[in-house]
C-alpha cells in the first residue's frame, strides 16, 4: 500500500490567502485525522472523522478553518484567510479502527505551510 | 481532560549505552497507549500499542511496557540509527460513539553518537 498521501509538500503564501491541503488515507481505513505540529504545542488534533462523517471538531482554532471527507478515499483541510500563525506542519493520518482491535494511526509526510 | 507527559525532552546517548524514557499519562479510561517514531520532516511512525498494565511489546532495539500510570520505552544497546523523537499518545475509552482520538505528549529527542 501506498500509505497515507498528502499534497502539497510545502506551501508558502501569503496573509490573506486560503489555503487547501489535501488527504488520501490508506485504502479500507474509515478513520481520518488531521493533525497540526508545532514546537511550542506539539501534536494537536484539529478534526476527525469517522466513515466520512466529522465526529469531534473541537480542535479546529476557529471559523477560518474548515475540513470536508466527500469520500472514503479524499479530504481536505481549508485555511480561509490564512495567518502567520498558522505556519505548521499539518499531518493527516487514518485508521482502520475498531475493526479488528487495529486503533493505531499511520501518518503521512506532512504539509509544511508557511505563512507570510 | 486527557495529559500525557514524556521525560526527559532530550536524551543524548553514546552508542551501545542503554536507557529509557519515560511517559505519563492520566485518562478517563485507558483503551490503549501508543508509542511512534518521529524523523525529522516526516511523519510520526507506528512502533507499538498496549492494552494494559503489565503487558510488553519488542521490536528490535526497543521494548515498551505499562502500567497503571506510566509506560517505558526501553532502547538496549542503541545505534546512531535510532536517533529521533518518540512520541508517546493515549487513546481513551468511550462509553458511547465513535471516538478514537489520540492525545500525544511533546515526545523525546534521542540522539544516539556513535
Amino acid at each position: 500500500d501506498a500509505g497515507v498521501i498528502q499534497s502539497p509538500r510545502h506551501e508558502v503564501t501569503e496573509m490573506g490567502q486560503e489555503v487547501t491541503l489535501r488527504c488520501k488515507p490508506i485504502s479500507g481505513h474509515n478513520s481520518l485525522f488531521w493533525y497540526r505540529q508545532t514546537m511550542m504545542r506539539g501534536l494537536e488534533l484539529l478534526i476527525y472523522f469517522n466513515n466520512n462523517v466529522p465526529i469531534d471538531d473541537s480542535g479546529m482554532p476557529e471559523d477560518r478553518f474548515s475540513a470536508k471527507m466527500p469520500n472514503a478515499s479524499f479530504s481536505t483541510l481549508k485555511i480561509q484567510p490564512s495567518e502567520p500563525r498558522d505556519s505548521a506542519v499539518y499531518f493527516c493520518a487514518s485508521s482502520l479502527a475498531p475493526q479488528g482491535r487495529k486503533y493505531e494511526q499511520y501518518f503521512g509526510p506532512g504539509t509544511r505551510l508557511t505563512v507570510t | 481532560e486527557d495529559q500525557v507527559t514524556q521525560s526527559p525532552e532530550a536524551l543524548r546517548l553514546q552508542e551501545g549505552e542503554s536507557s529509557s524514557l519515560n511517559c505519563s499519562y492520566t485518562v478517563s479510561g485507558l483503551r490503549g497507549l501508543f508509542w511512534y517514531r518521529q524523523d525529522p520532516g516526516k511523519g510520526p511512525e507506528f512502533l507499538f500499542t498496549l492494552y494494559s498494565a503489565g503487558e510488553e511489546k519488542e521490536k528490535e532495539r526497543l521494548k515498551a511496557t505499562l502500567t497503571k500510570k506510566e509506560s517505558f520505552l526501553h532502547i538496549t544497546a542503541p545505534k546512531p540509527e535510532d536517533s529521533a523523537t518518540y512520541l508517546c499518545a493515549v487513546q481513551a475509552r468511550n462509553s458511547g460513539g465513535s471516538n478514537y482520538k489520540l492525545t500525544f505528549g511533546k515526545g523525546t529527542l534521542l540522539t544516539v553518537n556513535p
